[in-house]
């Protein structure tokens, strides 16, 4: 079985400080991650991919993958309330024509004013 | 450039009874994937469809079926009505060769 964990929260961070969001995955395999984004009561937004070691960044976000740690996590620069929602970490798990996403069961961020 | 579309936005059933929701992916996507998220839990994949035919299926029972018209439009449908059904239904769509899948707003579906 194919899992993804993550810290269920809730995380709360001031305004203007760093939101680190952690996921670890089962399947030493997979190859690609995605963060999404879910605010309440609305379906999750994709935020971030990454598929090689490293790090990439997108504007605040910063995606950081360690494959041989089995580890993924976000890092929010400059957080604002706005930011306020859980996030979703999911692994591509492929079969058939295209992977099916493998879902945590997600991080509640609060960010306070 | 419209997103995923998907309808009706709530629906509420009682147990026995079946439903069908619809979806209809972001323009030049063809693949069409539905996922089951139940409060407080990450979303959980049912099945997937490709050239209107089901590719990948998720531990879900018999009961949930679902179909991929000519343009690249989806329904899934849910039989024998369980209170445990309820959730919000999600529809993703994506184009084959890319990984990035895009979710639609989402049915709310209550069974009582």
């Amino acid at each position: 079985q194919k899992e993804v964990e993550q810290n269920s929260g809730p995380l709360s961070v001031p305004e203007g400080a760093i939101a680190s969001l952690n996921c670890t995955y089962s399947d030493r395999g997979s190859q690609s991650f995605f963060w999404y984004r879910q605010y309440s009561g609305k379906s999750p937004e994709l935020i971030m991919s990454i598929y090689s070691n490293g790090d990439k960044e997108d504007g605040r976000f910063t995606a950081q993958l360690n494959k041989a740690s089995q580890y993924v996590s976000l890092l929010i620069r400059d957080s604002q309330p706005s930011d306020s929602a859980t996030y979703l970490c999911a692994v591509l798990n492929y079969g058939g024509s295209q992977g099916n996403l493998i879902f945590g069961k997600g991080t509640k961020l609060s960010v306070k004013p | 450039d419209a997103g995923v579309t998907q309808s009706p936005t709530h629906l509420i059933k009682t147990r026995g009874q079946q439903v069908t929701l619809r979806c209809s992916p972001k323009s030049g996507h063809d693949t069409v994937s539905w996922y089951q998220q139940a409060l407080g839990q990450g979303p959980q994949f049912i099945f997937q469809y490709y050239e209107e035919e089901e590719r990948q299926r998720g531990n879900f029972p018999d009961r949930f079926s679902g179909h991929q018209f000519p343009n690249y439009s989806s329904e899934l449908n849910v039989n024998a009505l369980l209170l445990g059904d309820s959730a919000l239904y999600l529809c993703a769509s994506s184009w084959t060769g890319y990984n990035e899948q895009f979710f639609g707003p989402g049915t709310r579906l209550t069974v009582l």
